[in-house]
C-alpha cells in the first residue's frame, strides 16, 4: 500500500512570494489533515478535511493561508504571501475516519528568506 | 484548554538500559491516546492507539500503557535503532493535540 505522498520535499522562497504544497493521501482514507511543525515542537493542526469538506480550520491563518481538496482526494495548501515566520515543515496526514490512527507523509520543509 | 505534556524532553540511554517516557494529558472528551515515532527529516510514524484506562499494547521492545491522566511508553533493552523522537497525541473536542515529544538517544 502506497503511503501519503507530498511534494515538493523542500522549498526555499523569498518573503512575500507565494508557495503551494501538494498532498496525495492513502487510497480510501476519507480524512485528510495539514499540520505545521516547528523545530523541537509537535505538529500543529492547520486544517482537517472529511472528504472534500473542511470540517476544522480554526487554526488556519486565513489571511494568508488557503487549502482545497477537490474531489475528496488530493489536497493543496497555499501560502500567499509568505512571511519569515512561516518557515517550518508542513506535514500532510490521512486516516480512514476521523480520530483513527493517522498516517503522515514525509513533509515539505519550507524556508522563507 | 486541552493540553498534552511529555517528559522528559530528552533522554539518553545506554544500549540495554530500560526506561519509560511519560505523556500526561488534560483533554476533554478523550477519544484515544496515540503514540508516534519520528525520525529526523521524516513524518511521524504511527505506533499505538490506546482507548481506555488499563489498556496496554506492545510492539517489539515498546509497550504503551494508559491511565486516566497519563500514558507511558516503556522501552525494554533499547537498541541504537530505537533512537528517535517519540510523540504522543490526544484528540478531544478540540483539534488533535500533540506533545512536544521526547528525544531518545540510545548509545551503543
Amino acid at each position: 500500500e502506497a503511503g501519503v505522498v507530498q511534494s515538493p520535499r523542500y522549498k526555499i522562497i523569498e518573503k512575500k512570494q507565494p508557495v503551494a504544497f501538494w498532498c496525495n493521501p492513502i487510497s480510501g482514507h476519507n480524512t485528510l489533515y495539514w499540520y505545521r511543525q516547528n523545530l523541537g515542537q509537535g505538529p500543529e493542526l492547520l486544517i482537517r478535511y472529511e472528504n472534500e469538506e473542511a470540517v476544522d480550520d480554526s487554526q488556519l491563518p486565513k489571511d494568508r493561508f488557503s487549502a482545497e481538496r477537490l474531489k475528496g482526494v488530493d489536497s493543496t495548501l497555499k501560502i500567499q504571501p509568505a512571511e519569515l515566520g512561516d518557515s517550518a515543515v508542513y506535514l500532510c496526514a490521512s486516516s480512514r475516519e476521523d480520530y483513527y490512527e493517522q498516517y503522515f507523509g514525509p513533509g515539505t520543509r519550507l524556508t522563507v528568506t | 484548554e486541552d493540553q498534552v505534556t511529555q517528559s522528559p524532553e530528552a533522554l539518553r540511554l545506554q544500549e540495554g538500559e530500560s526506561s519509560s517516557l511519560n505523556c500526561s494529558y488534560t483533554v476533554s472528551g478523550l477519544r484515544g491516546l496515540f503514540w508516534y515515532r519520528q525520525d529526523p527529516g521524516k513524518g511521524p510514524e504511527f505506533l499505538f492507539t490506546l482507548y481506555s484506562a488499563g489498556e496496554e499494547k506492545e510492539k517489539e521492545r515498546l509497550k504503551a500503557t494508559l491511565t486516566k491522566k497519563e500514558s507511558f511508553l516503556h522501552i525494554t533493552a533499547p537498541k541504537p535503532e530505537d533512537s528517535a523522537t517519540y510523540l504522543c497525541a490526544a484528540p478531544g473536542n478540540t483539534p488533535l493535540v500533540f506533545g512536544k515529544g521526547t528525544r531518545l538517544s540510545v548509545i551503543a
